[in-house]
């Protein structure tokens, strides 16, 4: 079954700093969200990538899935305390009976320092 | 909108205890999922439904049951609660291919 992995799992920046956590797939993605997690609540749905190539902004997060639609990087640029929280990828894949299993990565936990 | 909601957001159990926590939906979305998230093992699946009346399994099911005789509500039982159960869970629901909408989480402790 398709997995998804996640790198770093932790990451400390200084506010200001630019920032790229990574997610691989080892099959092909047909679909690859990305999520926020704060502590003690739900996961937030930032975006969602599907062509290969493609590139989404929203304020300072930039995410891209690449050509060949198993990788996919999350970018922010200068980072503040409110980027600081647990960033999860995840993915659809179908199944035979039509329906979607939905895959997550294990996430990346950023600590942005003020 | 209140998307999905959690009910409830926290609450302790002594081991052998029996609870059940409900997960609402108000986008009429057909499928609703059941994940715990542990530290380190990310969020696993332990039942899904594709509709109203139909549950499945997920990866991580046992010591849990599930209903879903209402479209909008997904219910999910403990028997009889085990220290291991202790996670925070959370319900999810989408219409298809779509992102998943989480609700904010139970925070569930076993003693």
């Amino acid at each position: 079954s398709q997995e998804l992995e996640q790198s770093p799992q932790s990451l400390i920046v200084q506010e200001g700093k630019n920032l790229t956590i990574n997610c691989t797939s080892s099959k092909t993605l047909y679909g690859l969200y990305w999520y926020k997690q704060k502590y003690g609540e739900g996961l937030i749905f930032l975006m969602m990538l599907q062509k290969g190539g493609e590139e989404k902004s929203h304020e300072k997060i930039t995410a891209k899935l690449d050509e060949k639609k198993q990788q996919s990087s999350l970018h922010i640029t200068a980072s503040q305390p409110s980027h600081a929280g647990i960033y999860l990828c995840g993915a659809a894949e179908p199944r035979n009976s039509g329906t979607y299993k939905y895959i997550f990565g294990t996430g990346t936990r950023l600590k942005v320092l003020a | 909108n209140a998307g999905v909601t959690q009910t409830p957001k926290f609450r302790v159990l002594k081991t052998g205890q029996s609870m059940t926590l409900l997960c609402a939906q108000d986008m009429n979305h057909e499928y609703m999922y059941w994940y715990r998230q542990d530290p380190g093992m990310g969020l696993r699946l332990i039942h899904y439904s594709v509709g109203e009346g139909t549950t499945a399994k997920g990866e991580v099911p046992d010591g849990y049951n599930v209903s879903r005789l209402k479209k909008q509500n997904f219910l999910l039982g403990l028997e009889s609660a085990a220290p291991s159960q202790t996670s925070v869970y959370f319900c999810a629901s989408t219409s298809g291919r779509q992102p998943q909408h989480f609700g904010d989480g139970t925070r569930l402790s076993i003693l």
